[in-house]
């Protein structure tokens, strides 16, 4: 079957540094995704990671182990802007996404 | 990065009408779009994947029949949802994807709800 697993919420401090997890069981691998979504707004891209390692994008960074099924989104000086939900997702031997149930990331000042 | 738009934005109908929204790419071919819904602090749940020029190919448990879908051209994908009810009240969210590309770009949503 397939699932991935991502915690519901979690909550950091502002300027800090926060690791949302990410693991995975799917049929067939074509990379893993993570997207950040505002409340009531559609999903935007943050990273991609098909090989294994770190992928470093400003404050954000992705990592990826295929061999264990997982990932992590980490974010660093974290700012109030970055309360959203963040939703891992791989894609399938069809090309297709498929869904974490994402992650509530709350920051308190 | 590409833009995709989707509209109406928000839409409240009666129950029993026909909804249908509108799902543009605007500076890319997008042979394929994807359609979601997803309910409040839910994730996105994939109801159909369309090719342009081909039928639609539909998630298990959505009804094709209620949900029709149409990718006339590389730029419009529609989804129409046929006599809503309530249950149907959502937040609707298509994206598009370039041939030979793996990124799926999102449009910004439309709110649908059903009275």
């Amino acid at each position: 079957g397939q699932n991935i697993d991502q915690p519901t919420e979690m909550t950091a401090t502002e300027g800090a540094i926060v690791q949302i997890n990410c693991t995975y069981q799917t049929s067939g691998f074509n990379g893993l995704f993570w997207y950040q979504q505002h409340a009531g707004e559609a999903p935007t891209f943050l990273s991609y990671n098909v090989l294994d390692g770190l992928e470093e994008k400003g404050r954000f960074s992705s990592f990826l182990s295929r061999s264990k099924g997982y990932s992590y989104l980490l974010l660093k000086e974290l700012q109030m802007k970055d309360s959203a939900s963040y939703l891992c997702a791989t894609m399938d031997s069809n090309y297709q996404l498929i869904w974490g149930a994402g992650t509530k990331l709350i920051i308190k000042p | 990065g590409a833009v995709v738009s989707q509209h109406p934005s928000r839409v409240i109908c009666k129950s029993g009408t026909s909804v249908k929204i509108e799902c543009r790419s605007l500076d890319f071919q997008a042979t394929t779009m994807f359609w979601y819904r997803q309910f409040p602090k839910q994730s996105l749940m994939l109801m159909a994947t369309s090719n342009e020029g081909s039928k639609a190919t539909y998630e298990q448990g959505v009804e094709k029949d209620k949900f029709l879908i149409n990718h006339a051209s590389l730029t419009l994908s529609t989804l129409t949802v046929t006599s809503a009810h309530p249950e149907d009240s959502s937040f609707y969210i298509c994206s598009a994807r370039e041939q030979g590309e793996l990124e799926q770009f999102f449009g910004p949503g439309t709110r649908l709800t059903v009275l």
